[in-house]
């Protein structure tokens, strides 16, 4: 149980252009999502937090225009690269729990690269 | 602020072999939990262990136990009988208790395993 999954994996993304990451907990209701980012060697950075049907909470220094996170149910939150740069380039990865204070069950990853 | 500190970024052992991965953390709560996670080449975060601040006795999952030293603030993994699937990025983790589950993550220690 405690599955989450992420979609896609892997994908390539031309200078300028948008790029939604789907996370999707399969077996449970997830209350609250996280969005991290990794960078190759280094650990995960937590970018922001979502709650179903509410807006995301940020982490200092995240441009929230740029990474657009929308959590619209329990199953399901995306997030948006607008207008990707290669500096956006990056592991992004997802994590979800289905109460406050409840283990993160995390997804694979995506894997974005911005030529 | 909560820190987490890694001071290993790297460590060997040999197959059979015990091996011990630091952690120290910085808190003023008395209320936290502390985790240890798995990123082997595959990327996905696999929970290894999990201890309670407030329980003494020290988590025990397998070949995995932790020594948690509270005052010192120390938690630190140690994997005995090494396999080679063991080999992986191993990161310590806080969260504190109450209404959140923010993680926040040290810097991750490499694991290789010698066969």
């Amino acid at each position: 149980g405690a599955v989450v999954s992420q979609h896609p994996s892997r994908v390539i993304c031309k200078s300028g252009t948008s790029v939604k990451i789907e996370c999707r907990s399969l077996d449970f209701q997830a209350t609250t999502m996280f969005w991290y980012r990794q960078f190759p060697k280094k650990s995960l950075m937590l970018m922001a937090t979502s709650n179903e049907g509410s807006k995301a909470t940020y982490e200092q220094g995240v441009e929230k225009d740029k990474f657009l996170i929308n959590h619209a149910s329990l199953t399901l939150s995306t997030l948006t690269v607008t207008s990707a740069h290669p500096e956006d380039s990056s592991f992004y990865i997802c994590s979800a729990s289905w109460t406050v204070s409840y283990e993160q069950y995390f997804g694979p990853g995506t894997r974005l690269t911005v030529t | 602020a909560q820190t987490v500190t890694q001071s290993q970024p790297e460590m060997s052992v040999q197959e059979a072999e015990t091996v011990t991965l630091s952690c120290t953390y910085d808190t003023s709560e008395s209320d936290y939990y502390l985790f240890w996670y798995k990123q082997p080449p595959s990327r996905q975060m696999i929970l290894v262990i999990r201890q309670e601040a407030y329980k003494q006795q020290n988590a025990t999952e397998n070949r995995f136990s932790v020594n948690f030293q509270k005052a010192a603030k120390s938690f630190s993994l140690k994997i005995s009988d090494s396999q080679l699937g063991d080999a992986a990025m191993y990161f310590c983790a806080y969260r504190a208790g109450g209404a959140t589950n923010k993680l926040i993550f040290g810097t991750g220690t490499l694991l290789a395993v010698q066969p």
